[in-house]
Order: C-alpha cells, then sequence, then structure tokens
C-alpha cells in the first residue's frame, strides 16, 4: 500500500488549460503539504493544511487552488497554465504540524506545460 | 525567516572513501534539522532527524548549535549512495519544511 499517492505522475497539457493532480495518503496524518520543484531541483513550498485547515499559502499565484476534502485528501487544481508553471509537484505527509517525525512524499507529478 | 545552504550542488567521491555533504542554516529559534534522499527517479525519503540521533545506511549528522551546521557524513560511500541529498529545517513552531538547494552525490567505482 502506498502511503501517500499522487495522480496522474505524468500530465502534458496546452498553455490555457486548467488540470488537477489528487494526493491521498492512508497513514492517518494530520497535516499534507504541495510543494514544487523546479527545473534545479529546488523544492519550495506551495500549500499546507492541517485537519483540512489552510495553514500556509506560499505567495503562490491565485491560479493554483488547492482543496482538502478531508484529511486524507489534498487536491491542486491549476487554472489557466503557464510554461512556468512546469515542474514536478510533490505532495507530503505529516503526522501533525510540527512534521517533528518528518514527511512522507508521494512520487511526484512531472506537469509540462507546451 | 528561516534559511538552509548547502554550498556544493554537485560532490563527487570515489567508492570507500569519506563523504561530508554540508549543510548550514539560520534560524533565530531552535529549529529541527533533517536529511532527506531522492534516489533517480523515486520519491524523497527522510533519511536521518537530529533529534534522533540515528545512524542510518552508515550517515550520521551531529548539529553544530555555534556553527549552524548539520552536514551529513558516512565513512565509506558506497556507489548505492549516488543521489540528491537535501538538508531541511522546520522551525519550532512547525507548519512548514524549508529545504536546501540539495547536492547531487556521485560515487564513482
Amino acid at each position: 500500500d502506498t502511503a501517500v499517492s499522487q495522480t496522474p505522475k505524468y500530465l502534458v497539457t496546452q498553455m490555457g488549460n486548467d488540470k488537477s493532480i489528487k494526493c491521498e495518503q492512508n497513514l492517518g496524518h494530520d497535516t499534507m503539504y504541495w510543494y514544487k520543484q523546479d527545473s534545479k531541483k529546488f523544492l519550495k513550498i506551495m500549500f499546507s493544511y492541517n485537519n483540512k485547515e489552510l495553514i500556509i499559502n506560499e505567495t503562490v499565484p491565485n491560479r493554483f487552488s488547492p482543496k482538502s476534502p478531508d484529511k486524507a485528501h489534498l487536491n491542486l487544481h491549476i487554472n489557466s497554465l503557464e510554461l512556468g508553471d512546469s515542474a514536478v509537484y510533490f505532495c507530503a505527509s505529516s503526522q501533525d504540524l510540527s512534521g517533528d517525525y518528518g514527511y512522507t512524499f508521494g512520487s511526484g507529478t512531472r506537469l509540462t506545460v507546451v | 525567516a528561516q534559511r538552509v545552504t548547502q554550498p556544493e550542488k554537485l560532490l563527487s567521491v570515489f567508492k570507500g572513501a569519506p563523504v561530508e555533504l554540508k549543510c548550514n542554516y539560520s534560524y533565530s529559534g531552535s529549529p529541527e534539522l533533517f536529511w532527506y534522499v531522492q534516489y533517480s527517479r523515486q520519491r524523497l525519503q527522510l533519511l536521518l532527524r537530529h533529534i534522533s540521533r540515528e545512524s542510518i545506511k552508515g550517515f550520521t549528522a551531529d548539529l553544530n548549535k555555534g556553527e549552524t551546521s548539520f552536514h551529513l557524513k558516512k565513512p565509506f560511500a558506497q556507489e548505492e549512495d549516488s543521489a540528491m541529498y537535501y538538508c531541511a529545517l522546520s522551525a519550532a513552531s512547525g507548519s512548514r519544511l524549508t529545504f536546501g538547494e540539495g547536492t547531487q552525490l556521485t560515487v564513482n567505482p
């Protein structure tokens, strides 16, 4: 059983389209995150949710809208995709907000905007 | 504000040689430090946490508050250690993990 699963694994789409990435964790964790890994492999936090509540929104364009229907799911919807959105998006979860026990990451979604 | 710096983007060593991946941080409070590893085409995995003072796959890391460093060390590198290594910091208040830029380690035969 995969602890944190993301779908799809790969996503190729045209500029201007709207797309969603789904994330689910079966660890019973309270906190979930979205990170963006750019072409230089730099990881930057985008959002964090704790028990379905938004905790962090890290200066991400409002074309990106996260949704957490329950604490096991955190989806990411992106409107009007731009070339610069091409990256690998990682979902992660942690036991609680402290993150003291570390994060568990999904396998990533490689988004390519053409 | 919290910041993590990994000064070496690329590091190449021979099998059996010691390896040290450098990590420095800036944070005014008491941080929690981590090392994560990403093997080729795999997800990021937690390697070790400073609070548990453990050794995983022969790697150790000591938090040096005076030098604000958390360098990762292994006395004898193996080819399977080749991967991308990220140092990360979590503030005492939690809620986010701030990553360094990563160091790509290559262990040559």
